[in-house]
């Protein structure tokens, strides 16, 4: 089946640690997305990436980091300076933007902090 | 078109209708989507329209799109308590530079279905 995978679905990180959040699809999609969601809250887009190897910053890119060195693969890093880390993220694709390309959603994962 | 506006809270009886709201600001919006969140769960697309509609239907689900006021609306027949979920509101700005494929949501609706 094709689709988005998230994990792990539940994190906890200490303080001073940097924590990596997979994400991977098998959809073929060109472009993926990570966005933060706190209660009450709509989602807020953190970075996203059009084509490999390339990546552009959202609204609340700060401590956090991205990378996209493979089509199916989008990992995020929350970083020690992300003072305010617990959030539920989320993650997902779509094809080559231009017309009708919805986005396709992981599950989740939810961070939390020690 | 960064501005997409959601009443927070919906809660209706089953077996009623829902109707769920959403302003945009966006004249150049190409598409609008709604998406359903369930507890602890990613987004599910439901339905979509292009900004040259004015309304779809897809079995329960019926969108209603009026441009000239930038207002958007979900209504869902039948209402059951399957369906008492956050339903985003979603525009994407199209082709638009460096924005390509964004898509711009506000803060959901909570629907409770009360049986």
């Amino acid at each position: 089946d094709g689709g988005i995978t998230q994990s792990p679905k539940y994190l906890f990180r200490k303080e001073g640690q940097n924590v990596t959040l997979s994400c991977e699809q098998n959809l073929n999609h060109d472009a993926m997305y990570w966005y933060r969601q706190d209660p009450g809250q709509g989602l807020r887009l953190i970075y996203y990436s059009q084509i490999v190897n390339d990546f552009q910053k959202g609204d609340i890119a700060e401590g956090y980091s991205v990378s996209r060195e493979k089509k199916e693969s989008f990992p995020l890093t929350v970083t020690s300076a992300q003072k305010n880390p617990t959030a539920f993220y989320l993650c997902a694709s779509s094809p080559l933007p231009g017309g009708n390309q919805p986005q396709h959603f992981g599950d989740g994962t939810r961070l939390s902090i020690l | 078109g960064e501005d997409v506006e959601q009443s927070l809270f919906l809660s209706v009886r089953e077996g009623d209708s829902s109707v769920i709201n959403c302003t945009y600001t966006d004249s150049s919006s190409t598409y609008l989507y709604w998406y359903k969140q369930e507890p602890g769960a990613g987004l599910q697309l439901l339905t979509y329209i292009f900004s040259n509609m004015d309304m779809k239907q897809d079995q329960r689900l019926t969108v209603l799109l009026n441009k000239k006021d930038k207002h958007l609306s979900l209504r869902i027949a039948d209402t059951q308590t399957g369906d008492s979920a956050i339903y985003f509101c979603a525009e994407s700005m199209g082709a638009r530079g460096s924005t390509l494929g964004r898509l711009y949501f506000g803060r959901g609706t909570q629907l409770t279905v009360w049986p």
